[in-house]
């Protein structure tokens, strides 16, 4: 069984458009967390929420839009992509300490 | 602002040891530091985790000297199989709490060579 899994694995779009990830644990955590890792490797958190309610939201255009709707779910939006948002999103969750990443989503913004 | 630094990249070949270390000056009291392995294509992966002093598992040791300004993740023995990219994390990570602040560092590209 999958633990954190992501859809899709890769989107190829175009600018302007808009998009979401779906994240989602089976693993009964109450933590979940977006990030983005750029071609650098540069691991970036984005959001995390702690059942269902945001507890981390660095620095991020407010075209990123996270929703939590239950626990094992955290889906990530992005309005009006750009360029810069090429780049690979990884969702992981937690309960204590450990974290769990699914296997990320390669995006692409053409 | 916390802040964790570690090499950019190192070296090595098939049984070495290898150390990897990384700076956490402003480390909080309730920060833990934690250190993950990524390979290409996939998520990152929990490797260990400690607060002070010492902790050994079945893949590694972390090492934590008493003022915590740094750690060292020391991995037996590599084999070709733990080229990887390693990364420290830092932070109150048992405590899901309001505007938990984790600082992740940039990342030690480890290549292991025959």
């Amino acid at each position: 069984d999958t633990a954190v899994s992501q859809t899709p694995k890769y989107l190829v779009t175009q600018m302007g458009n808009d998009k979401s990830i779906k994240c989602e644990q089976n693993l009964g955590h109450d933590t979940m967390y977006w990030y983005k890792q750029d071609s650098k490797k540069f691991l970036k958190i984005m959001f995390s929420y702690n059942n269902k309610e945001l507890i981390i939201n660095e620095t991020v255009p407010n075209r990123f839009s996270p929703k939590s709707p239950d626990k094992a779910h955290l889906n990530l939006h992005i309005n009006s992509l750009e360029l810069g948002d090429s780049a690979v999103y990884f969702c992981a969750s937690s309960q204590v300490g450990t974290q769990y990443f699914g296997p990320g989503t390669r995006l692409t913004v053409l | 602002l916390a802040k964790t630094t570690q090499p950019i990249s190192m070296d090595s070949y098939e049984g070495q040891e290898v150390n990897i270390t990384c700076s956490h000056n402003n480390i909080a009291t309730n920060d833990y530091i934690t250190w993950y392995q990524q390979f290409p294509s996939q998520g990152p992966r929990f490797i260990i985790q400690g607060y002070k002093t010492k902790v050994t598992n079945e893949v590694a040791s972390l090492f934590i000297p008493a003022d915590r300004k740094s750690s060292t993740l020391s991995l037996p023995r590599v084999s070709l199989s733990d080229t990887a990219v390693y990364y420290c994390l830092v932070g109150d990570t048992l405590n899901a709490g309001n505007n938990r602040k984790l600082i992740w560092g940039l990342g030690t590209s480890l290549a292991v060579n025959p």
